[in-house]
Protein backbone atom coordinates (compact mmCIF):
# COMPACT_ATOMS: atom_id res chain seq x y z
CA UNK A 1 0.00 0.00 0.00
CA UNK A 2 1.42 3.14 -1.16
CA UNK A 3 2.62 5.73 2.02
CA UNK A 4 1.61 9.74 2.36
CA UNK A 5 2.96 11.64 -0.79
CA UNK A 6 3.70 15.24 -0.54
CA UNK A 7 4.56 17.61 -3.61
CA UNK A 8 6.30 19.62 -4.55
CA UNK A 9 9.34 18.25 -1.81
CA UNK A 10 11.25 21.10 -2.20
CA UNK A 11 10.53 24.91 -2.96
CA UNK A 12 11.97 28.54 -2.91
CA UNK A 13 9.97 31.21 -2.65
CA UNK A 14 10.50 35.01 -2.10
CA UNK A 15 8.62 36.97 0.63
CA UNK A 16 5.23 38.41 -0.48
CA UNK A 17 4.38 35.55 -2.79
CA UNK A 18 1.96 32.85 -2.23
CA UNK A 19 2.35 28.75 -2.48
CA UNK A 20 0.28 25.74 -2.63
CA UNK A 21 1.28 22.18 -0.99
CA UNK A 22 -0.48 18.80 -2.01
CA UNK A 23 -0.81 15.83 0.16
CA UNK A 24 -1.88 12.39 -1.00
CA UNK A 25 -3.13 10.36 2.18
CA UNK A 26 -2.62 6.47 2.18
CA UNK A 27 -5.61 4.79 0.78
CA UNK A 28 -9.35 4.43 2.58
CA UNK A 29 -7.84 7.54 5.09
CA UNK A 30 -10.24 10.34 5.15
CA UNK A 31 -8.09 12.39 7.67
CA UNK A 32 -5.44 14.78 6.70
CA UNK A 33 -3.41 17.01 8.83
CA UNK A 34 -1.08 19.87 8.40
CA UNK A 35 1.81 20.45 10.54
CA UNK A 36 4.69 23.14 10.50
CA UNK A 37 8.30 22.15 12.20
CA UNK A 38 11.21 24.81 12.65
CA UNK A 39 14.04 24.20 14.53
CA UNK A 40 12.91 27.25 17.14
CA UNK A 41 9.05 25.45 17.49
CA UNK A 42 9.20 22.34 16.74
CA UNK A 43 5.90 20.37 15.14
CA UNK A 44 2.79 22.42 15.49
CA UNK A 45 -0.63 21.71 13.99
CA UNK A 46 -1.97 23.87 11.37
CA UNK A 47 -5.27 22.37 10.49
CA UNK A 48 -7.23 18.88 9.90
CA UNK A 49 -8.98 17.98 7.34
CA UNK A 50 -11.88 14.94 7.48
CA UNK A 51 -14.33 14.73 4.45
CA UNK A 52 -13.52 17.79 3.19
CA UNK A 53 -14.86 19.68 6.36
CA UNK A 54 -11.71 21.17 8.67
CA UNK A 55 -12.36 19.69 12.07
CA UNK A 56 -9.33 21.07 14.01
CA UNK A 57 -7.08 24.68 13.28
CA UNK A 58 -3.89 25.43 15.13
CA UNK A 59 -2.67 29.15 16.19
CA UNK A 60 -1.79 30.22 12.93
CA UNK A 61 -2.91 33.50 10.96
CA UNK A 62 -5.23 33.53 8.21
CA UNK A 63 -2.79 33.79 5.52
CA UNK A 64 -2.51 29.94 5.96
CA UNK A 65 -5.67 27.94 4.63
CA UNK A 66 -6.08 24.25 3.08
CA UNK A 67 -8.65 22.43 1.26
CA UNK A 68 -9.76 18.62 0.98
CA UNK A 69 -11.28 17.66 -2.25
CA UNK A 70 -13.43 14.25 -2.42
CA UNK A 71 -10.72 11.75 -2.90
CA UNK A 72 -9.31 12.95 0.15
CA UNK A 73 -6.23 14.69 -1.28
CA UNK A 74 -5.83 18.18 0.61
CA UNK A 75 -4.11 20.94 -0.13
CA UNK A 76 -2.58 23.76 2.32
CA UNK A 77 -2.00 27.29 0.51
CA UNK A 78 0.13 30.32 2.48
CA UNK A 79 -0.38 33.81 1.43
CA UNK A 80 1.65 36.68 1.21
CA UNK A 81 4.83 34.57 2.74
CA UNK A 82 6.69 35.98 5.15
CA UNK A 83 10.87 34.93 6.18
CA UNK A 84 9.22 32.90 8.89
CA UNK A 85 7.26 30.85 7.23
CA UNK A 86 10.07 28.54 6.12
CA UNK A 87 10.18 25.18 7.08
CA UNK A 88 9.70 22.12 6.47
CA UNK A 89 5.56 21.29 5.76
CA UNK A 90 4.64 17.74 7.33
CA UNK A 91 1.02 16.13 6.55
CA UNK A 92 -0.55 13.23 8.17
CA UNK A 93 -2.95 10.82 6.95
CA UNK A 94 -5.21 9.00 9.50
CA UNK A 95 -7.83 6.45 9.43
CA UNK A 96 -10.40 8.06 12.20
CA UNK A 97 -11.03 5.28 15.01
CA UNK A 98 -13.23 6.54 17.95
CA UNK A 99 -11.69 3.59 19.76
CA UNK A 100 -8.24 5.31 20.12
CA UNK A 101 -6.51 3.20 17.31
CA UNK A 102 -6.23 5.80 14.85
CA UNK A 103 -2.59 6.34 14.18
CA UNK A 104 -1.35 9.09 12.22
CA UNK A 105 0.99 8.44 9.14
CA UNK A 106 2.98 11.02 7.76
CA UNK A 107 4.35 11.68 4.36
CA UNK A 108 8.14 12.74 3.75
CA UNK A 109 7.33 16.85 4.45
CA UNK A 110 7.56 19.73 1.43
CA UNK A 111 10.84 22.08 2.50
CA UNK A 112 9.61 25.79 1.74
CA UNK A 113 12.16 28.32 1.94
CA UNK A 114 11.42 32.18 1.85
CA UNK A 115 13.79 34.87 0.71
CA UNK B 1 -3.77 23.43 27.74
CA UNK B 2 -1.63 20.33 26.67
CA UNK B 3 1.94 20.77 26.99
CA UNK B 4 4.02 17.86 26.07
CA UNK B 5 7.49 17.58 27.09
CA UNK B 6 10.78 14.95 26.30
CA UNK B 7 13.44 14.21 28.47
CA UNK B 8 16.25 14.21 28.21
CA UNK B 9 16.56 16.57 25.30
CA UNK B 10 19.98 14.65 23.94
CA UNK B 11 21.70 11.76 24.66
CA UNK B 12 24.80 9.77 22.83
CA UNK B 13 25.12 6.56 24.39
CA UNK B 14 27.45 3.41 22.74
CA UNK B 15 26.30 0.94 20.70
CA UNK B 16 24.50 -2.26 22.72
CA UNK B 17 23.02 -0.32 25.70
CA UNK B 18 19.40 -0.28 26.97
CA UNK B 19 17.81 3.55 26.70
CA UNK B 20 14.78 4.94 27.86
CA UNK B 21 13.73 8.02 26.17
CA UNK B 22 10.55 10.21 28.98
CA UNK B 23 7.21 12.18 27.71
CA UNK B 24 5.30 14.57 29.88
CA UNK B 25 2.02 15.49 28.87
CA UNK B 26 -0.11 18.09 31.44
CA UNK B 27 -3.85 16.86 30.59
CA UNK B 28 -4.21 12.67 31.21
CA UNK B 29 -7.69 13.09 29.18
CA UNK B 30 -6.04 11.15 26.17
CA UNK B 31 -6.99 8.98 24.28
CA UNK B 32 -3.61 7.45 22.99
CA UNK B 33 -0.18 8.24 22.76
CA UNK B 34 2.08 8.06 19.61
CA UNK B 35 5.99 8.02 19.50
CA UNK B 36 7.87 8.58 16.38
CA UNK B 37 11.00 8.46 15.16
CA UNK B 38 12.40 11.46 12.43
CA UNK B 39 15.70 10.76 10.60
CA UNK B 40 17.34 14.45 9.72
CA UNK B 41 15.41 16.52 6.94
CA UNK B 42 12.72 13.54 6.61
CA UNK B 43 8.94 12.58 7.78
CA UNK B 44 8.34 11.24 10.97
CA UNK B 45 8.13 7.11 10.91
CA UNK B 46 5.08 5.79 13.72
CA UNK B 47 6.92 3.37 15.73
CA UNK B 48 4.47 2.99 18.59
CA UNK B 49 0.62 4.25 19.39
CA UNK B 50 -0.55 3.09 22.60
CA UNK B 51 -4.56 3.20 23.40
CA UNK B 52 -5.62 5.12 26.61
CA UNK B 53 -7.06 1.37 27.87
CA UNK B 54 -3.11 -0.16 27.11
CA UNK B 55 -0.06 0.11 29.60
CA UNK B 56 2.09 -0.91 26.80
CA UNK B 57 3.18 -1.76 23.89
CA UNK B 58 6.03 -3.63 21.79
CA UNK B 59 7.47 -3.58 18.36
CA UNK B 60 10.83 -5.70 18.52
CA UNK B 61 13.62 -3.79 20.69
CA UNK B 62 11.49 -1.05 21.15
CA UNK B 63 8.73 -0.68 24.29
CA UNK B 64 6.32 1.99 25.00
CA UNK B 65 4.42 2.08 28.32
CA UNK B 66 1.97 4.49 29.11
CA UNK B 67 0.91 6.17 33.03
CA UNK B 68 -2.07 8.67 31.96
CA UNK B 69 -2.78 9.34 35.76
CA UNK B 70 1.05 10.66 36.28
CA UNK B 71 1.08 12.07 32.27
CA UNK B 72 3.92 10.35 31.53
CA UNK B 73 5.39 7.81 28.62
CA UNK B 74 8.33 5.92 28.35
CA UNK B 75 10.12 4.62 25.35
CA UNK B 76 12.57 1.62 25.87
CA UNK B 77 15.03 1.10 23.60
CA UNK B 78 17.19 -2.05 24.21
CA UNK B 79 20.72 -3.33 22.75
CA UNK B 80 20.85 0.30 20.92
CA UNK B 81 22.44 0.10 17.05
CA UNK B 82 23.73 2.88 15.21
CA UNK B 83 20.61 2.74 12.51
CA UNK B 84 18.70 3.85 16.44
CA UNK B 85 20.57 7.30 15.67
CA UNK B 86 17.30 10.16 15.42
CA UNK B 87 14.96 12.34 17.20
CA UNK B 88 12.37 10.60 19.25
CA UNK B 89 9.16 12.30 19.48
CA UNK B 90 5.93 11.58 21.08
CA UNK B 91 2.19 13.12 20.18
CA UNK B 92 -0.69 13.19 22.26
CA UNK B 93 -4.57 14.90 21.47
CA UNK B 94 -5.97 17.29 23.40
CA UNK B 95 -8.79 16.15 24.85
CA UNK B 96 -11.70 15.18 22.28
CA UNK B 97 -9.93 16.31 19.29
CA UNK B 98 -7.53 15.16 16.25
CA UNK B 99 -5.03 18.33 17.09
CA UNK B 100 -1.89 16.37 18.18
CA UNK B 101 0.65 18.42 20.41
CA UNK B 102 4.48 16.77 19.43
CA UNK B 103 7.12 17.28 22.70
CA UNK B 104 10.23 18.94 21.27
CA UNK B 105 11.84 15.11 21.04
CA UNK B 106 14.90 13.51 21.67
CA UNK B 107 17.42 13.73 19.78
CA UNK B 108 19.76 10.23 19.99
CA UNK B 109 23.27 9.37 18.36
CA UNK B 110 24.54 5.70 19.15
CA UNK B 111 27.98 5.21 18.55
CA UNK B 112 29.44 2.56 16.72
Amino acid sequence: KAGVTQTPRYLIKTRGQQVTLSCSPISGHRSVSWYQQTPGQGLQFLFEYFSETQRNKGNFPGRFSGRQFSNSRSEMNVSTLELGDSALYLCASMLPDWGGKNEQFFGPGTRLTVL
Amino acid sequence: KQEVTQIPAALSVPEGENLVLNCSFTDSAIYNLQWFRQDPGKGLTSLLLIQSSQREQTSGRLNASLDKSSGRSTLYIAASQPGDSATYLCAVPTSGTYKYIFGTGTRLKVLA
